[in-house]
């Protein structure tokens, strides 16, 4: 069964240092697709950043970027230089490519307080 | 709009009575998603519509709840004859058919029942 797991439920980082949130996956497809999403207190989800199972090249959105380790099943989040607003729930997920399926599966999320 | 929009934004009921909440996804997304999400826990998939295909139906918890799409916009979330642990935050999100399928979210429905 597919699955995603987050093994840290809470981050601490200073102000302008990078971090690294821990996300691995366990499917059997061939082709999938892996998310970040950040849910600040108000409750909204934001889409952060994607990499599909056949980029060849790690995802990057401005300060985030995904390190994509196929190997080890790993899709880790790094944000660099931190800011007091990145303070949130982030949330890793996977799409389900069951059938014609694209729910998407999700990890249990990690709780990141930015500290000033 | 620009957004997946929710309503109610907070809505307070009592066990026993019936609930609707309201999704307009995002103009142009033909996938429309209902999600669960209960205190501190991640998100738990309840319903996915994709244009005028049959309904992935596969994560709703019980035969209280149901949904519905007018054809690719608005969808509703019902869920009649609500129980304490109904009470969660629902979110609705939205996405292109075909590509990166990325779904964007609206801001959620809490729903307390007391």
């Amino acid at each position: 069964a597919q699955k995603i797991t987050q093994t840290q439920p809470g981050m601490f980082v200073q102000e302008k240092e990078a971090v690294t949130l821990d996300c691995t996956y366990d499917t059997s497809d061939q082709s999938y697709g892996l998310f970040w999403y950040k849910q600040p207190s108000s409750g909204e989800m934001i889409f952060l950043i994607y990499q599909g199972s056949y980029d060849e090249q790690n995802a990057t959105e401005g300060r985030y970027s995904l390190n994509f380790q196929k190997a080890r099943k790993s899709a880790n989040l790094v944000i660099s230089a931190s800011q007091l607003g990145d303070s949130a729930m982030y949330f890793c997920a996977m799409r389900d490519k069951a059938g014609n399926n694209r729910k998407l599966i999700w990890g249990l999320g990690t709780s990141l307080a930015v500290n000033p | 709009g620009a957004g997946v929009s929710q309503s109610p934004s907070n809505k307070v009921t009592e066990k026993g009575k019936d609930v609707e909440l309201r999704c307009d996804p995002i103009s142009g997304h033909t996938a429309l998603y209902w999600y669960r999400q209960r205190l501190g826990q991640g998100l738990e998939f309840l319903i996915y519509f994709q244009g005028n295909s049959a309904p992935d139906k596969s994560g709703l918890p019980s035969d209280r709840f149901s949904a519905e799409r007018t054809g690719e916009s608005v969808s509703t979330l019902t869920i009649q004859r609500t129980q304490q642990e109904d009470s969660a935050v629902y979110l609705c999100a939205s996405s292109f058919r075909s590509g990166v399928d990325t779904q964007y979210f609206g801001p959620g429905t809490r729903l307390t029942v007391l």
